[in-house]
Order: C-alpha cells, then structure tokens, then sequence
C-alpha cells in the first residue's frame, strides 16, 4: 500500500473549519484514502473514505486531488470534542489491514 | 450487539506470564482484526481473520503470540512467556467482511507486563 504523510500537529479554534492534509503521491489506481480519528485512550472511530471523487458525510468532508496524490479532510465547524489524532491511511480493497502512521495531532482551542 | 468489546480493559502481568486477551465483534460481522498499538505510536497491524480462519499471519511479531476465532464470533490473543515490549494497547475491530474500508474499533486493552 501506498505510503501517507500528515503534518505531525495542527491547531484549530472552535467553530472554525479543521482541513487537515495528507499527501499519498505513490497511490495506485485501486486504492482508496481512509480517514480515521483516536481520541485519547479510545479505539480508533471510521470518519469517511474515498477513491477519487470527494465525499461528504455527517462527520466530514473528504476532497481528492485530481491526481489523487493528495487529499484533504474537512470538518466543518470543529467542536472541542473533535481533539484526536487524524490518520489518513491508503489501502487497496482487498488488503486486509490498516497501515496506520503517526497521523496529525488535531487541536481544537476555544 | 452495541459495539466491539474487548475484556478485560486492563491487564497487569509479570514477565513470563502468559496472557489471553478477548475480544467480541459486533454481531454479523465476518471480518475481525487485532492490532498492536504502543505509547505514542500508531497501530501495527498481527492477524485478521475471515470467518474462524487467519489467511495472514505474517503480522504476529513473534511465535509466542498466537489468535484463534470461534466460528464468527468471540477471538482470543493469546501471548506466551510476556516480555516488557509486549506492554501496549491491543486493539479490536470487526467489520462486515474482509476487504471493505470501515473497520469498528473496541475499546483495547491496556496490557502492561512488569
């Protein structure tokens, strides 16, 4: 699977919109890009995946590159309780696993 | 069920002991992993399984970890002879099927090998 870079922190005050990057330049045509988020001490919780076209549930909104080597997740009005760590993850259908790197601390400051 | 839960939430062990850490998916789902998380890092993939069988064991970091599933149901990890570097989180998750993207995380448990 293709490998993930994500800024290690981010900052966002609340109520504001949280865009979080991650670049995946060797991503390959059938794999996907998963966003994941851990809150401390909790197991990890699904956000949103996609393959090129962007996405958009009632957590967040996922927008792909048209290359696809990058991506953005957006959460719109961040709340306190969105504080997690963010792991955007490339995988292909089949693979059974998830290659899950440092992702991006995500603050979120009243 | 509500959700994937894992028992016991806490485990401490002295070195040389053997553990077993359980996990329950949520009803109906085919798929169930486990995952290793250490302080401060991110999760690193042991076994899967589809159905009570493990098509990839490649992931288990030593032979004194091993897993078992009955049918579709409750999973056991089993750590033989604990070392300290076995101290971390191991992580649940089940999904409908092996393959699709949203994997349902339990609660972990905290194992910490003295």
């Amino acid at each position: 699977d293709a490998k993930t870079t994500q800024p290690p922190s981010m900052d966002c005050a609340e109520g504001r919109a949280a865009n979080l990057p991650c670049n995946h330049s060797t991503i390959s045509g059938n794999e996907y890009v998963y966003w994941y988020r851990q809150i401390h001490s909790q197991g990890p919780q699904y956000i949103i995946h996609g393959l090129k076209n962007n996405e958009t549930n009632e957590m967040a909104s996922l927008i792909i590159t048209e290359d696809r080597k990058s991506s953005t997740l957006i959460l719109p009005h961040a709340t306190l309780r969105d504080t997690a760590v963010y792991y955007c993850i490339v995988r292909s259908y089949n693979n059974n696993d998830m290659r899950f790197g440092a992702g991006t601390r995500l603050t979120v400051k009243p | 069920g509500a959700g994937v839960s894992q028992s016991p939430s806490n485990k401490v062990t002295e070195k040389g002991k053997d553990v077993e850490l359980r996990c329950d998916p949520i009803s109906g789902h085919t798929a169930l992993y486990w995952y290793r998380q250490r302080l401060g890092q991110g999760l690193e993939f042991l076994i899967y399984f589809q159905g009570n069988s493990a098509p990839d064991k490649s992931g288990l970091p030593s032979d004194r970890f091993s897993a078992e599933r009955t049918g579709e149901s409750v999973s056991t990890l089993t750590i033989q002879r604990t070392q300290q570097e076995d101290s971390a989180v191991y992580l649940c998750a089940s999904s409908k099927q092996v393959g699709t993207g949203e994997q349902f995380f339990g609660p972990g448990t905290r194992l910490t090998v003295l």
